[in-house]
């Protein structure tokens, strides 16, 4: 089956710094990658999309230049948390799948849990 | 956007027991998936289903499209079977997803 990895599964930092998370698709060619972040106890919440090669579409009230999103090949987007700080902590989940029409599963990672102290 | 709901939040099962998730949406979709959220936060792929029904091992689904609805059925409970059932869907490409069902199976 297809299998999405992400890493790191857990990361620390302190106020201020950048955080780089990594998405792969391992088995297949994912042309749409998607951002998540969940809150205790709260459901998914739509980041962004990227698309390979492509500028990332980030939802409404999603600060871009604060959550930088490169999709650089068909199995690798990077989601960064710039000058992170407390109020960034969350759990980031990544999706992808291997078409357009979304009319495809969505494949998730396993997540990353951010805190930010 | 689309707006889904599922009910019940929660639920309390003894093992062995049947149950039904329901999941509400309000227009068409082309997409609609069930997952599984363990402990550890994996979201686990349960059902692809738009339409139709199908069917894993215990677990089954049904979706009726026309009437905006989609079902989740897991019969014979387990301890494994706790954590979170999430239901989303998408009219284009973007999943928006269902504030969840939280199931406990009670040895």
């Amino acid at each position: 089956g297809a299998v999405v990895s992400q890493h790191p599964s857990r990361v620390i930092c302190k106020s201020g710094t950048s955080v780089k998370i990594e998405c792969r698709s391992l088995d297949f060619q994912a042309t749409t990658m998607f951002w998540y972040r969940q809150f205790p106890k709260q459901s998914l919440m739509l980041m962004a999309t990227s698309n390979e090669g492509s500028k990332a579409t980030y939802e409404q009230g999603v600060e871009k230049d604060k959550f930088l999103i490169n999709h650089a090949s068909l199995t690798l987007s990077t989601l960064t948390v710039t000058s992170a700080h407390p109020e960034d902590s969350s759990f980031y989940i990544c999706s992808a799948t291997p078409g357009t029409s979304g009319r495809e599963t969505q494949y998730f990672g396993p997540g990353t849990r951010l805190l930010v102290l | 956007g689309i707006q889904v709901e599922q009910s019940p939040p929660d639920l309390i099962l003894q093992e062995g027991a049947n149950s039904t998730l329901r999941c509400n949406f309000s227009d068409s979709v082309n997409n609609l998936q069930w997952f599984h959220q363990n402990p550890w936060g994996q979201l686990i792929n349960l059902f692809y289903i738009p339409s139709g029904t199908k069917q894993n091992g215990r677990l089954s689904a049904t979706t009726v499209a026309t009437e905006r609805y989609s079902l989740l059925y897991i019969s014979s409970s387990q301890t494994t079977d706790s954590g979170v059932y999430f239901c989303a869907v998408a009219d284009d490409y973007k999943l928006s997803f269902g504030a969840g069902t939280t199931v406990t199976v009670r040895a």
